[in-house]
């Protein structure tokens, strides 16, 4: 497998539940990350991890929490969400040093219900 | 704040045309902008690029312009086709990092 690859394509959970969005990426990359994309808006920057290392947490609820066991694989642990949770989450990944260009998963298609 | 917008949410042109992209962006330090496209039920793919020190890029049947004086940003296909339909996306950073989203435009290519 090439690029970048997140499963599952689509979830539909409670919201009881638990459940985990996971992304691998086949690219050699040192930076991951995960966006929301909601509808009519811009995309939105979850977390970045760099060298297996949280960099960023652009003030996420604690029900989403991130794993990046290392660098080729990403995690997004889901608990207790709200139905304004649902949308298409991003899995993206770079090279740290690099040009900055971003490569993307085709996303997970997340409803809450 | 500083943002990444586009003039335009929805773009319609008929298949053969020229389509132009627009992207406004305001933080004047940033040193790199990308153009993606989205496709239904796809992530965003890379489509151009271009560095601050330039002011045109040209791929194949695109181009990108890049004017700093009035920080705009444009995405020009050419003989557009039906296959580009989708949502256009620029997206600024600055040393490599922080990359940024504009909402993004939907191109309709017209048979």
């Amino acid at each position: 497998e090439t690029g970048v690859t997140q499963t599952p394509r689509h979830l539909v959970m409670g919201m009881t539940n638990k459940k985990s969005l996971k992304c691998e990426q086949h690219l050699g990359h040192n930076a991951m990350y995960w966006y929301k994309q909601s509808a009519k808006k811009p995309l939105e920057l979850m977390f970045v991890y760099s060298l297996e290392e949280r960099v960023e947490n652009n003030s996420v609820p604690s029900r989403f929490s991130p794993e990046c066991p290392n660098s080729s694989h990403l995690f997004l642990h889901l608990h207790t969400l709200q139905p304004e949770d649902s949308a298409l989450y991003l899995c993206a990944s770079s090279q740290m040093g690099g040009t900055g260009e971003l490569f993307f998963g085709e996303g997970s298609r997340l409803t809450v219900l | 704040g500083e943002s990444v917008g586009l003039h335009l949410p929805t773009l319609s042109v008929q298949e053969g045309d020229n389509s132009i992209i627009n992207c406004a962006y305001s933080n004047s330090a940033s040193d790199y902008f990308i153009w993606y496209k989205q496709e239904s039920g796809k992530g965003p793919q890379f489509i151009i690029d271009i560095r601050s020190n330039m002011d045109k890029r040209q791929g194949q049947r695109v181009t990108v312009l890049l004017n700093k004086t009035v920080k705009h940003l444009s995405l020009q296909i050419a003989a557009t086709q039906p296959g580009d339909s989708a949502v256009y996306f620029c997206a600024e950073s600055r040393n490599n990092n922080d990359m940024r989203f504009g909402a993004g435009t939907r191109l309709t290519v017209k048979p």
